[in-house]
């Protein structure tokens, strides 16, 4: 079946500690990326990538990392620069076609202690 | 920039009846695409609808339709018949012209009650 996949479902960290989550698709999609979740907040953009070996900012990146070395792949690193990082961390994927609707992975629930 | 409001954070409707779901946008694209999605509890999104901006009729998928009233700038949902199921959060969102990001507004949680 194809579709994105995200691991690990549940992440804890102890403050300082750099996390990376993984995103996968079998799509065949160009289009990456990584939303932030919070509540009351809606969905908030982290980075995106259009090709692979590029990507840009989106909105709220400063304390994240991305690469996008591979088609298929494009993990997020949490780093000990991101002040909240406690957050529902969802990554989608999107190809050129006639609406550009996005497809989304399970989501991973990040909780720093 | 793209913006979306949503401005009902809750919503409760009677089981089997109908309710609509506000959204309002703000772009300058010429062209641009708007979208319903779902996030039940599990969390994950779940597509529902799809309107593009130079769509002459309104979209419906099932139980789901998108008002769309391009001048005032709205694109709300409407589900028909409620469902138990549908107790979830919603979102609309939006793409402006070329492939840039879906801008997402901070949805409305829909509670159906039997």
């Amino acid at each position: 079946d194809g579709g994105i996949t995200q691991s690990p479902k549940y992440l804890f960290r102890k403050e300082g500690q750099n996390v990376t989550l993984s995103c996968e698709q079998n799509l065949n999609h160009d289009a990456m990326y990584w939303y932030r979740q919070d509540p009351g907040q809606g969905l908030r953009l982290i980075y995106y990538s259009q090709i692979v070996n590029d990507f840009q900012k989106g909105d709220i990146a400063e304390g994240y990392s991305v690469s996008r070395e591979k088609k298929e792949s494009f993990p997020l690193t949490v780093t000990s620069a991101q002040k909240n990082p406690t957050a529902f961390y969802l990554c989608a994927s999107s190809d050129r076609g006639d609406t550009g609707e996005l497809f989304f992975g399970e989501g991973s629930r990040l909780t720093v202690l | 920039a793209q913006k979306i409001t949503q401005t009902q954070p809750g919503m409760f409707v009677q089981e089997k009846e109908a309710v609509t779901l506000d959204c309002t946008y703000d772009t300058s694209d010429p062209s641009y695409g708007l979208f319903w999605y779902k996030q039940p509890s599990s969390g994950e999104m779940i597509f529902l609808i799809y309107q593009g901006s130079y769509d002459q009729q309104n979209a419906t998928e099932g139980r789901y339709s998108l008002n769309f009233q391009k001048a005032r700038k709205s694109a709300n949902l409407v589900i028909s018949a409620s469902q138990l199921g549908d107790s979830a959060m919603y979102f609309c969102a939006m793409r402006g012209s070329g492939n840039t990001p879906l801008v997402f507004g901070k949805g409305t949680r829909l509670s159906v009650i039997a």
